[in-house]
């Protein structure tokens, strides 16, 4: 069973329609949420860390929002170049701190037409 | 400032020879995270490493994979005897410390094609 699950897996929006990604997650006890970034070929790029519900954060055109159960990445006004993979990942309660040992989603995979 | 450094970008190898891939992390961080992607599914951790130490390997395959991050050089993940499954793309990660609040930064990836 999966732990982390991301949906749509795939999104397609036209530039300036605003969308939400969601992720739902099921661990006994979290101790962070991410959001990253991923273009094709490319590593993931950190976007957001979130930590207790009810937490948000934005940068530019995406805010991410924080529940007990799941999680909403926000796209406002998107353009063409906010394409990409969107990662979700958390780590669970019982790990010693570190970012190492997250569980990621398989993703959400958005393209914005102009 | 160069970002975390991975190579080869691409490596092709025969079943039953080994691979050898390389993370050079960020100037100044210590700690290192492998993972892989296999095609339709999500980042999987590895392993998670400091300076000579193997924090948790709770996600390397028992056989034929190893890690190590010496105290010089670049941390090296090897795959010996490799088969056709091992193909994916593996991801280098580093960070300066190990606190939760600390971003990861990721490299571009090795993507091991195993013929």
């Amino acid at each position: 069973e999966d732990q982390v699950t991301q949906s749509p897996e795939a999104l397609r929006l036209q530039e300036g329609e605003s969308s939400s990604l969601n992720c739902s997650y099921t661990v006994s006890g979290l101790r962070g949420l991410f959001w990253y970034r991923q273009d094709p070929g490319k590593g993931p790029e950190f976007l957001f860390t979130l930590y207790s519900a009810g937490e948000e954060k934005e940068k530019e055109r995406l805010k991410a929002t924080l529940t007990k159960k799941e999680s909403f990445l926000h796209i406002t006004a998107p353009k063409p170049e906010d394409s990409a993979t969107y990662l979700c990942a958390v780590q669970e309660d019982n790990y010693g701190g570190s970012q190492g040992n997250l569980i990621f989603g398989k993703g959400t995979k958005l393209s914005v037409k102009p | 400032n160069a970002g975390v450094m991975q190579n080869p970008r691409h490596l092709v190898r025969r079943r039953g020879q080994e691979a050898r891939l390389r993370c050079s992390p960020m100037k100044g961080h210590s700690h290192v995270y492998w993972y892989r992607q296999l095609p339709e599914e999500g980042l999987k951790f590895m392993v998670y490493l400091q300076k000579e130490n193997i924090i948790d390997e709770s996600g390397m395959p028992k056989e034929r994979f190893s890690a190590e991050f010496p105290k010089e050089g670049p941390s090296i993940l090897r795959i010996q005897q490799v088969v056709r499954g091992d193909s994916a793309a593996y991801f280098c990660a580093s960070s300066p410390n190990g606190e939760v609040d600390t971003e990861a930064f990721f490299g571009q990836g090795t993507r091991l094609t195993v013929v």
